[in-house]
């Protein structure tokens, strides 16, 4: 059981948009920042989304990141097969003293 | 290059012991937060523990502390995971990442842990 908690899985058409929810408390996603994380099979996670709607170099605008509350939102535009993989969020819990991810919302494109 | 190459996994009985290594390169290693996150076979991450950049401070999930040691040397880029008391469950590949502004922004490609008689 995550602490921060995710769809199991989202499926969508190519070039459509899809959004991925990730919910927490005020203990971690409240009084922190959200990262996003990519993770095809078999390979490490990649960054996508830091400091809750940042994107680092290299990562295309069609991903977007929000946070609101206790809830934070990924969103992929445009999508491509290409984005078929496994996403992630993560950000610091302060009563545990520890980091925490989501259980991971594998994304179908139809 | 950014890069963390992670080693010494292996398979190890219950109640054994084993240190992973990371070497890091591409960058001033001291003065980065690091840590290990674990993904078990099948399953989603799991964060496992981090370290400042001098060491004065770690933190653990709670299912390794007293079990796990996180610790580094800055004079050789080297971030480790001392694991002691090992279970079944500890069974995942295991990952440096970087730390950099509340997220992990650079992440070696794993180093595989089994713990099994």
């Amino acid at each position: 059981q995550s602490v921060l908690t995710q769809p199991p899985s989202v499926s969508a058409a190519p070039g459509q948009k899809v959004t991925i929810s990730c919910s927490g408390s005020s203990s971690n996603i409240g009084n922190n920042y959200v990262s996003w994380y990519q993770q095809f099979p078999g390979t490490a996670p990649k960054l996508l989304i830091y400091e809750n709607n940042k994107r680092p170099s290299g990562i295309p605008d069609r991903f977007s990141g929000s946070k609101s509350g206790t809830s934070a939102t990924l969103g992929i535009t445009g999508l491509q097969t290409g984005d078929e993989a496994d996403y992630y969020c993560g950000t610091w819990d302060s009563s545990l003293s520890a980091g925490v991810f989501g259980g991971g919302t594998k994304l179908t494109v139809l | 290059e950014v890069q963390v190459v992670e080693s010494g996994g292996g398979l190890v009985q219950p109640g054994g012991s084993l240190r992973l290594s990371c070497a890091a390169s591409g960058f001033t290693f001291s003065s980065y937060w690091m840590s290990w996150v674990r993904q078990a076979p099948g399953k989603g991450l799991e964060w496992v523990a981090n370290i400042k950049q001098d060491g004065s401070e770690k933190y653990y999930v709670d299912s390794v502390k007293g079990r796990f040691t996180i610790s580094r040397d800055n004079a050789k880029n080297s971030l480790y995971l001392q694991m002691n008391s090992l279970r079944a469950e500890d069974t995942a590949v295991y990952y440096c990442a970087r730390d950099w502004v509340a997220a992990a922004d650079c992440w070696g490609q794993g180093t595989l842990v089994t713990v099994s008689s």
